[in-house]
């Protein structure tokens, strides 16, 4: 397996535009976590699906940002306007708790967002 | 929800040194707590994990230990080398299989 994909791996964009941050899970985990690293907050979970079921977004941080699932192998998140406060690094993770000896999450690569 | 304190925030050791990274948790029903390991520019990656069931659990040079009485873990790396330099977090659940990660430790290895 490849891992959890991300794309894009980096995005520049302006004030007010809207991003749209993409992720493919495992193949055959069930569940989902959206994460946003910054230095002052540390790891912050967004929100997590389990078979494609919104379970958690009370760490989405404002009408803004929005997250779906349509299917079990493509999630995204959306900030819709884009402010200079939300740029930061973007982390998808996948685990399947049942397969897994553990509850290990594994991570993609990031999405490095920067808005201007 | 779960609230994880993790303490020092910066730890810098010499090569050979042994570091340890504390973290306190506040809900005594919490059962998992994983370590977490992000070189830079990485992603986050599991390197030792420890249920409520155990108090100590050893591979190779790092080791995590668990008080559930005083509700703190601590992960505990011996003969440290500069390739352990990287920021480590620890986490507890957050609710399902949900993680509450503490903001990050930043071991430097010096040779």
């Amino acid at each position: 397996d490849a891992g959890v994909i991300q794309s894009p791996r980096h995005e520049v964009t302006e004030m007010g535009q809207e991003v749209t941050l993409r992720c493919k899970p495992i193949s055959g985990h069930d569940y989902l976590f959206w994460y946003r690293q910054t230095m002052m907050r540390g790891l912050e979970l967004l929100i997590y699906f389990n078979n494609n079921v919104p379970i958690d977004d009370s760490g989405m941080p404002e009408d803004r940002f929005s997250a779906k699932m349509p299917n079990a192998s493509f999630s995204t998140l959306k900030i819709q306007p884009s402010e200079p406060r939300d740029s930061a690094v973007y982390f998808c993770a996948s685990s399947d708790p049942s397969r897994e000896l553990n509850n290990e999450q594994f991570f993609g690569p990031g999405t490095r967002l920067t808005v201007l | 929800g779960e609230n994880v304190e993790q303490h020092p925030s910066t730890l810098s050791v010499q090569e050979g040194d042994s570091a340890v990274i504390k973290c306190t948790y506040s809900d005594s029903a919490s059962n998992y707590f994983p370590w977490y390991k992000q070189e830079l520019g990485k992603r986050p990656q599991l390197i030792i994990d420890i249920r409520s069931n155990v108090g100590e659990k050893k591979d190779q040079r790092i080791a995590v230990t668990l008080n559930k009485t005083a509700k703190h873990f601590s992960l505990h790396i011996t003969e440290t080398q500069p390739e352990d330099s990287a920021v480590y977090f620890c986490a507890a659940p957050l609710g399902g299989y949900a993680l509450n990660f503490g903001k990050g430790t930043s071991l430097l290895v010096t040779p």
